[in-house]
């Protein structure tokens, strides 16, 4: 099994709709998680860091769920510029674990 | 913020020659350099862990030989590719982490490297 799993969509969103997507993790030694956010080509930018007792920033809410592993972003009020790859980060120590990403595809 | 100046952004090669590539944290002191690979449509994965003046730590299945890292100072690490082969074109991204201060994990650009 894999460390960090995750639709890999893509996910085709109407502007202005909602969107929420899933990441889960095997290991429950899992100290922090976070979403980033990867265009095409570029380099990985944090999205938003994920609390256990979830967090909103803007449009975008995470939530951790320790008791299934899993962890989750919706993006409410989908823009065009929201389409990108959303990838799933867990870290323990120093290092970071990366799923496979879910692509997000935002029409008009 | 932080910022980490990967170079090139694209480099194309001929197989078996090596390849250098540099990453700069340009205003803090980045104590571990992280290097990540990630191949189309695949995730990133994590190549090696390095500490200013120490060797790099590799993950299962890295050749460390091939791959080699070198973190002299606080502000540069450097991967090269040695002895490239085509299956080794990927995007290469650097990542830093600073020693002082809490600005999390702060990534290079990548570089493309396509061997031919």
């Amino acid at each position: 099994r894999k460390e960090v799993e995750q639709d890999p969509g893509p996910f085709n969103v109407p502007e202005g709709a909602t969107v929420a997507f899933n990441c889960t993790y095997s290991n429950s030694a899992s100290q922090s998680f976070f979403w980033y956010r990867q265009d095409c080509r570029k380099e990985p930018k944090l999205l938003m860091s994920v609390y256990s007792s979830g967090n909103e920033d803007g449009r975008f809410t995470a939530q951790l769920n320790r008791a299934s592993q899993y962890i989750s972003l919706l993006i409410r009020d989908s823009k065009l510029s929201d389409s990108a790859t959303y990838l799933c980060v867990w870290a323990a120590g120093n290092k970071l674990t990366f799923g496979g990403g879910t692509r997000v595809l935002v029409k008009p | 913020g932080a910022v980490v100046s990967q170079h090139p952004s694209r480099v194309i090669c001929k197989s078996g020659t090596s390849v250098k590539i540099e990453c700069r944290s340009l205003d803090f002191q980045a104590t571990t350099m992280f290097w990540y690979r990630q191949f189309p449509k695949q995730s990133l994965m994590l190549m090696a862990t390095s500490n200013e003046g120490s060797k790099a730590t590799y993950e299962q299945g890295v050749e460390k030989d091939k791959f080699l890292i070198n973190h002299a100072s606080l502000t540069l690490s450097t991967l090269t590719v040695t002895s490239a082969h085509p299956e080794d074109s990927s995007f290469y991204i650097c990542s830093a982490r600073a020693r002082d201060r809490d600005y999390g994990y702060t990534f290079g650009s990548g570089t493309r490297l396509t061997v031919v």
